[in-house]
């Protein structure tokens, strides 16, 4: 089984300070990890993956992603969050050999106050 | 190259009615999936294929039927609308579980808007 625990479903912060949205899987074997993003009115689009190569994992527009097996975390970081930031994340596990059928989180909605 | 493309985008029914969302993807995937998007809820699969032909139910099922004739085409019927399957549909691909493509990720198109009046 596997499952994903997103903390917070909603994250605030002022422009140009730190970005953590937080995400915990559960997986009986090793996993592949995946973020994803979702703007108003679109579609989730992909932002970094895991996939065991290493652990510090760098995404688009600036995010990145530390796998940390001892926590079962897999959480996501910008060192400085930009209006355009503001959306939806969703962070998502599928076990490594499993049937391509992922879990996703219930998502964190990030706003960036000016 | 339009990826995963979904029709139509909004859609108004009332109870009882029945209609046919269209997913085409254009990647040559062999998985693609349904999803039910709701205010806290996040995404909930609905059902899924796993290849030309077959279909499986996903979390949410009842109430909805799919089918799979064409590998690039997925189809999601209501066959007849209740106001509780408001929601915003989205449509994904990915490849199968073949080798060094195992890992990668799913696509999204931009989502059906429902309304069940």
């Amino acid at each position: 089984a596997q499952s994903v625990t997103q903390l917070g479903s909603h994250v605030s912060v002022s422009e140009g300070a730190l970005v953590l949205l937080r995400c915990n899987y559960s997986s009986s074997v090793p996993p592949y990890l995946f973020w994803y993003v979702q703007y108003p009115n679109q579609g989730l689009q992909l932002l970094l993956k895991y996939t065991s190569a290493a652990t510090l994992v760098k995404g688009i527009n600036g995010f990145e992603a530390e796998f940390k097996k001892s926590e079962t975390s897999f959480h996501l970081t910008k060192p400085s969050a930009h209006m355009s930031d503001a959306a939806e994340y969703f962070c998502a596990v599928r076990r490594a050999g499993g049937s391509y059928i992922p879990t996703f989180g219930r998502g964190t909605s990030l706003i960036v106050h000016p | 190259n339009a990826g995963v493309t979904q029709t139509p985008k909004f859609r108004v029914l009332k109870t009882g009615q029945s209609m046919t969302l269209l997913c085409a993807q254009d990647m040559n995937h062999e998985y693609m999936y349904w999803y039910r998007q709701d205010p806290g809820m996040g995404l909930r699969l609905i059902h899924y294929s796993v290849g030309e032909g077959t279909t499986a139910k996903g979390e949410v099922p009842d109430g909805y039927n799919v089918s799979r004739l064409k590998k690039q085409n997925f189809l999601l019927g209501l066959e007849s609308a209740a106001p509780s399957q408001t929601s915003v549909y989205f449509c994904a691909s990915s490849y199968g579980m073949e080798g060094a493509v195992s890992n990668q990720p799913q696509h999204f198109g931009d989502g059906t808007r429902l309304s069940i009046l």
